[in-house]
């Protein structure tokens, strides 16, 4: 089975300061695209970041960028200037270019102390 | 643009009930996927809809079916309920192209007793 690991449940980190949360993937397709969704207690699943498998360069979106290691598949998101908003279960996805399904990974609860 | 809306939010049915759950995309979206979450198996991926016609389907039992409509509203029916369909369920949309990021409404909340 191709599947995206979110090895780590919890992680908490100080408002303003910095937290990457970790995801590695297993693909044999070489056209895929990589996800961050946010999904805080009201449920609604937020898209944070996008990152397409060919593109080199690491996608950024304000506080959020990602480390993308193709080699490695691993596709780590970081946040910076944390905020108390930004606490929420945070899921790794995979899109192919073959079909729309998303392969989501466990995910990874964020708590942000004030 | 309004964003996904799923209704109902929240429903509550009994073993060996059907149940209809429906999924408005955001205008102009042409594909409608449907997941069920819950806290043992994730987020897994039951089907998507294109154009009125199901292009893709997860490994669900055939108890999970669904359709789209011409204005590309989608339904989504469980019948014979178990206790085991007790999750959430989220819709996404996207333009429909495969690559096109999927954007999720608020999901439906079904409780099987």
């Amino acid at each position: 089975a191709q599947t995206v690991t979110q090895s780590q449940p919890e992680m908490s980190v100080q408002e303003a300061e910095t937290v990457t949360l970790s995801c590695t993937y297993d693909t044999s397709e070489s056209d895929y695209y990589l996800f961050w969704y946010k999904q805080p207690p009201s449920r609604q699943m937020i898209l944070v970041i996008r990152q397409e498998a060919y593109k080199q360069q690491n996608a950024t979106e304000n506080r959020f960028s990602v480390n993308f290691q193709k080699a490695a598949k691993s596709f780590s998101l970081k946040i910076s200037d944390s905020q108390l908003g930004d606490a929420a279960m945070y899921f790794c996805a995979r899109g192919t270019g073959a079909n729309s399904k998303l392969t989501f990974g466990k995910g990874i609860t964020l708590s942000v102390r004030p | 643009k309004a964003g996904v809306t799923q209704t109902p939010r929240y429903l509550i049915k009994t073993r060996g009930q059907q149940v209809t759950l429906s999924c408005s995309p955001i205008s102009g979206h042409r594909s409608v996927s449907w997941y069920q979450q819950t806290p043992g198996q994730g987020l897994q991926f039951l089907f998507e809809y294109f154009s009125e016609t199901q292009r893709n389907k997860g490994n669900f039992p055939g108890r999970f079916s669904g359709r789209q409509f011409s204005n590309s509203r989608s339904e989504m029916n469980v019948s014979t309920l178990e206790l085991g369909d007790s999750a959430l369920y989220l819709c996404a949309s996207n333009s429909g192209q495969v690559t096109d990021t999927q954007y999720f409404g608020p999901g439906t909340r079904l409780t099987v007793l």
